[in-house]
């Protein structure tokens, strides 16, 4: 499987945009560029994926570079609640594919 | 909103006896996952699930893990004779029939802890 990269720690500001980023210069054709979080005490939860081109939804956008070797979740404004552990998974385009965790990066927000 | 149900939410058992944790997954999913975490540690895969038999499955699942959907509602998976290293946080999660999209939806975990 492809490999992601992704800084061990950051740190933010409450009220102020985040960008997490993450390589993956190994990422094939046919992987998709997938981000999930995982709060304190809870199970992993979704935030946002794509293919090519940037996408945005209400938790978040994802910033794709043009060789598709490297991107960026994109916090807006980030909240206490956002502190998290964030993942960025490369999953083939297949139903019921599974996903692989690596590290993540664990965001810590300061009010 | 539908949301993955995971019983139960702790559970301690001795070395070696048997442990079965449920899952409710989402009503009109179809792919089933358990994944476990060990505390301080990655969120590891242990299998996949789908039109009743394993679709994938890691090194972790062994001949010691089961899984099995008894009823089409409930996804459980059984741990045949714990061992101290089995002590984790167990997540259920299911998708549905969407490939790329078919975002995974977690349960909140079962905590296992072998004694």
């Amino acid at each position: 499987d492809a490999k992601t990269t992704q800084p061990n720690s950051m740190e933010s500001n409450e009220e102020e945009p985040v960008h997490l980023p993450c390589n993956h210069s190994t990422i094939s054709g046919t992987d998709y560029i997938h981000w999930y979080r995982q709060l304190p005490s809870q199970g992993p939860e979704y935030v946002i994926h794509g293919l090519t081109s940037n996408v945005n939804n209400r938790m978040a956008s994802l910033a794709i570079a043009e060789d598709r070797k490297s991107s960026t979740l994109i916090l807006h404004r980030a909240t206490l609640r956002d502190a998290a552990v964030y993942y960025c998974i490369l999953r083939k385009g297949r139903a019921g594919n599974m996903l692989t965790f690596g590290g993540g990066t664990r965001l810590m927000v300061k009010p | 909103e539908p949301e993955v149900t995971q019983t139960p939410s702790h559970q301690v058992t001795q070395m070696g006896q048997e442990v079965i944790l449920r899952c409710v997954p989402i009503s009109n999913h179809l792919y089933f996952y358990w994944y476990r975490q060990i505390l301080g540690q990655k969120v590891e895969f242990l299998v996949s699930f789908y039109n009743n038999e394993i679709s994938e499955k890691s090194e972790i699942f062994d001949d010691q893990f089961s899984v099995e959907r008894p009823d089409g509602s409930n996804f459980t998976l059984k741990i045949r004779s714990t061992k101290l290293e089995d002590s984790a946080m167990y997540f259920c999660a299911s998708s549905g029939l969407a490939s790329n999209t078919g975002e995974l939806f977690f349960g909140e975990g079962s905590r296992l802890t072998v004694l």
